[in-house]
């Protein structure tokens, strides 16, 4: 089954862009994810779809600033314009026959 | 709206069971697989289990098959988690999820907390 790695934590400031990066396991580099979000004391919430091409198709609602892109086994999260209700986890998530696999967050501070 | 109401969760010893619910609103229940996953205090989120749009197919992840079950009622628009022989280690706020096809778990419900102890 696929394993996804993602970074433990990163801090950015107010203003700046942030990329997070979500990198899927060998035999695995075509598949499709999806990235969400958790604020403190929340539900995850439903970012995107991203596939292989870089091709993504956002949630209901989810800011412009939001964006994704993919380089062979790499899946990124892009947040432009960082505000401080961006400090939250970030998950990424894919799946396989009979299985579905998430990565292990990264946590994103807003200095 | 989308909308999906969690219930269920409490405190329960060791060797206790459990049944989660999830009550859908707002879309086409049946059309849709649906999701459980899980996450422990501090931790990160864990999948469960998923079951098809009409109920035939159904996974667990590996520590919880054979203990959990997934299953649902389309006419009542509810998906339920029957959690058996709880350990310890099942201790979780544990959220149901609408499964979008080849696109992820797009809809998350608040959660349900789950307490496993002696």
């Amino acid at each position: 089954q696929p394993v996804m790695t993602q970074s433990s934590s990163v801090s950015a400031s107010p203003g700046s862009s942030v990329k997070l990066t979500c990198t899927l396991s060998s035999g695995h580099r075509s598949y499709i994810i999806a990235w969400h979000q958790q604020q403190p004391g929340k539900a995850p919430r439903y970012l995107m779809k991203l596939e292989g091409s870089g091709s993504y198709n956002k949630g209901s609602g989810v800011p412009d600033r939001f964006s994704g892109s993919s380089s062979g086994a790499d899946r990124y999260l892009t947040i432009s314009n960082l505000q401080s209700e961006d400090e939250a986890d970030y998950y990424c998530e894919t799946w396989d026959t009979n299985t579905r696999v998430f990565g292990g967050g990264t946590k994103l501070t807003v200095l | 709206e989308v909308q999906l109401l969690a219930s269920g969760g409490g405190l329960v010893q060791p060797g206790g069971s459990l049944r989660l619910s999830c009550a859908a609103s707002g879309f086409s229940f049946k059309t849709y697989a649906m999701s459980w996953v899980r996450q422990a205090p501090g931790k990160g989120l864990e999948w469960v289990s998923s079951i098809s749009g009409d109920g035939a197919v159904k996974y667990h992840a590996d520590p919880v098959r054979g203990r959990f079950t997934i299953s649902r009622d389309n006419s009542k628009d509810t998906v339920y988690l029957q959690m058996n022989s709880l350990r310890v280690e099942d201790t979780a706020i544990y959220y149901c999820a609408k499964i979008l096809d080849s696109a992820g778990c797009d809809y998350w419900g608040q959660g349900t907390l789950v307490t496993v102890s002696s």
